[in-house]
C-alpha cells in the first residue's frame, strides 16, 4: 500500500518561498503509470488543485498559480517537492500531496500539513 | 474553471438513514465525477470514481449516480464510520475542481 506523507516548515513570512516535500513510501515514485500531485484547502474552505508532476517531470499548474509554482521529484529519494514563491497571507492553508492515475482521480493522499504565512 | 457545487453544506441524520448528496457542475463534464471521503487526521480516500464506480474495499452501502452536470452520492444505510466530510471533484479536463464540501453529522 502506498503512503504520502508531506514534510516542511509550519510558519513563511509573507514574500518568501513554501517549500514542502512529499515522500512516497510502499511505491516507487518513477514506477510509470501515475502523477504525483499537490492540493491545498484553505482553512474553512474548499479544495484547489494546485498541480502535478509526472514521472517523466512533465508538469501541469493551476494557470492562476503557474506563475508562483514549481513541482519536483527526487527519484533517488522517492520524493515530491512544492515550491511556492511570493507568498501572502492568501496562501495559509492545509497542503496535501496526492497519486493521481493519470486520469485526474486521486487515489492515495497524505494527510496533510498546515501551512501559516505570517510574520 | 469548471464550477462544483455541492449540497447540502452540512446534513444531520441518524444511523441507518439513507441520504443523498448531490453535486453540480457549470458544464458537461460526461461521468468524469469522483467522490471522496474526509475524516479529521485521516488521508481522504476515494469512494467512487467515474460518477458510479464504487473503489475497491468500499462498502456497497455507497452508490453513486449521474452524468453531464448532475451528479449524486447516496449513503443507503448510514453506519457510525460514515459521518465525516464528503467531497466531489470533476476529472473532466485540468484544473480540477472540488464541490465545496458536505459534512455529514450524527442527529
Amino acid at each position: 500500500q502506498v503512503q504520502l506523507q508531506e514534510s516542511g516548515p509550519g510558519l513563511v513570512k509573507p514574500s518568501q518561498t513554501l517549500s514542502l516535500t512529499c515522500t512516497v513510501s510502499g511505491g516507487s515514485i518513477n514506477s510509470g503509470g501515475y502523477y504525483w500531485s499537490w492540493i491545498r484547502q484553505h482553512p474553512g474552505k474548499g479544495l484547489e488543485w494546485i498541480g502535478y508532476i509526472s514521472d517523466s517531470g512533465r508538469t501541469k499548474y493551476k494557470p492562476s498559480l503557474k506563475s508562483r509554482v514549481t513541482i519536483s521529484t527526487d527519484a533517488s529519494k522517492s520524493q515530491f517537492s512544492l515550491r511556492l514563491r511570493a507568498v501572502t497571507a492568501a496562501d495559509t492553508a492545509f497542503y496535501y500531496c496526492a497519486r493521481d492515475d493519470t486520469t485526474g482521480l486521486f487515489d492515495n493522499w497524505g494527510q496533510g500539513t498546515l501551512v501559516v504565512v505570517s510574520s | 474553471d469548471i464550477q462544483m457545487t455541492q449540497s447540502p453544506s452540512s446534513l444531520s441524520a441518524s444511523i441507518g438513514d439513507r441520504v443523498t448528496i448531490t453535486c453540480r457542475a457549470n458544464e458537461t463534464i460526461r461521468k468524469y465525477l469522483n467522490w471522496y471521503q474526509w475524516k479529521p487526521g485521516k488521508a481522504p480516500k476515494v469512494l467512487i470514481s467515474s460518477a458510479s464506480n464504487l473503489r475497491s474495499g468500499v462498502p456497497s452501502r455507497f452508490s453513486g449516480s449521474g452524468s453531464g452536470t448532475d451528479f449524486s452520492l447516496t449513503i443507503s444505510s448510514l453506519q457510525p464510520e460514515d459521518f465525516a466530510t464528503y467531497y466531489c471533484q470533476h476529472m473532466f479536463i485540468a484544473p480540477y475542481t472540488f464541490g465545496q464540501g458536505t459534512k455529514l453529522e450524527i442527529k
